[in-house]
């Protein structure tokens, strides 16, 4: 079946560590997306990227990095500069700029010990 | 600034009650469009809807509906005769794309909507 896989679904990590979030996708979309949930809060983009080997910053860039090497992969790294860290973490993926509709993954969710 | 505001935080209905999960929305663009995605507890997000700002038609789908008022800023989803099932995290969303897509999505903070038997 295609979708979006997220991985890990639980992710702890200690303070000053980088974690990496995995997203990959099997549906030939060209644009990925990755955004953040705190609790009773909306969605806010970190980053997209709408084709291979390019990325744009979102909303709350900040303390993340993304790289974009395969069409099916967005991985998303957590530095150590980013001071909040603990969220829900959703990647999305649409067919082309200006789809209809973003497929989502069922998210990773990020705890700082 | 882009903004989405659902003022209702929480609703709980009893089974087969409609229900009206509010949206208001601000832009400055003629053109945008407007979401909803609903977020069942295992966290995915699914998509439910996209219209635009030139039709103002309400649309049906089945138990949803969906009223989209450009004057007052307003685009309200019901669900009549609600079940269990549709008990989520129900999101609207406004698209800063200028061609419509779900990227820079702008989202409100949700609607937690439990529907008991």
């Amino acid at each position: 079946d295609g979708g979006i896989t997220q991985s890990p679904k639980y992710l702890f990590r200690k303070e000053g560590q980088n974690v990496t979030l995995s997203c990959e996708q099997n549906l030939n979309h060209d644009a990925m997306y990755w955004y953040r949930q705190d609790p009773g809060q909306g969605l806010r983009l970190i980053y997209y990227s709408q084709i291979v080997n390019d990325f744009q910053k979102g909303d709350i860039a900040e303390g993340y990095s993304v790289s974009r090497e395969k069409k099916e992969s967005f991985p998303l790294t957590v530095t150590s500069a980013q001071k909040n860290p603990t969220a829900f973490y959703l990647c999305a993926s649409t067919l082309t700029r200006g789809s209809t509709e973003a497929f989502f993954g069922q998210g990773t969710r990020l705890t700082v010990v | 600034a882009q903004k989405v505001t659902q003022a209702q935080t929480e609703i709980s209905v009893v089974e087969k009650e409609d229900v009206t999960l509010d949206c208001v929305y601000e832009t400055r663009d003629t053109t945008y469009y407007l979401f909803w995605y609903k977020q069942p507890p295992s966290g995915e997000l699914v998509f439910l809807i996209r219209r635009n700002s030139f039709d103002e038609q309400n649309e049906i789908s089945g138990r949803y509906s969906w009223n989209f008022q450009k004057s007052t800023s307003s685009f309200n989803f019901t669900i009549t005769a609600s079940q269990v099932v549709d008990s989520a995290v129900y999101f609207c969303a406004l698209s800063q794309g200028s061609r419509g897509g779900s990227e820079k999505l702008v989202f409100g903070k949700g609607t937690k909507l439990t529907v008991n038997p």
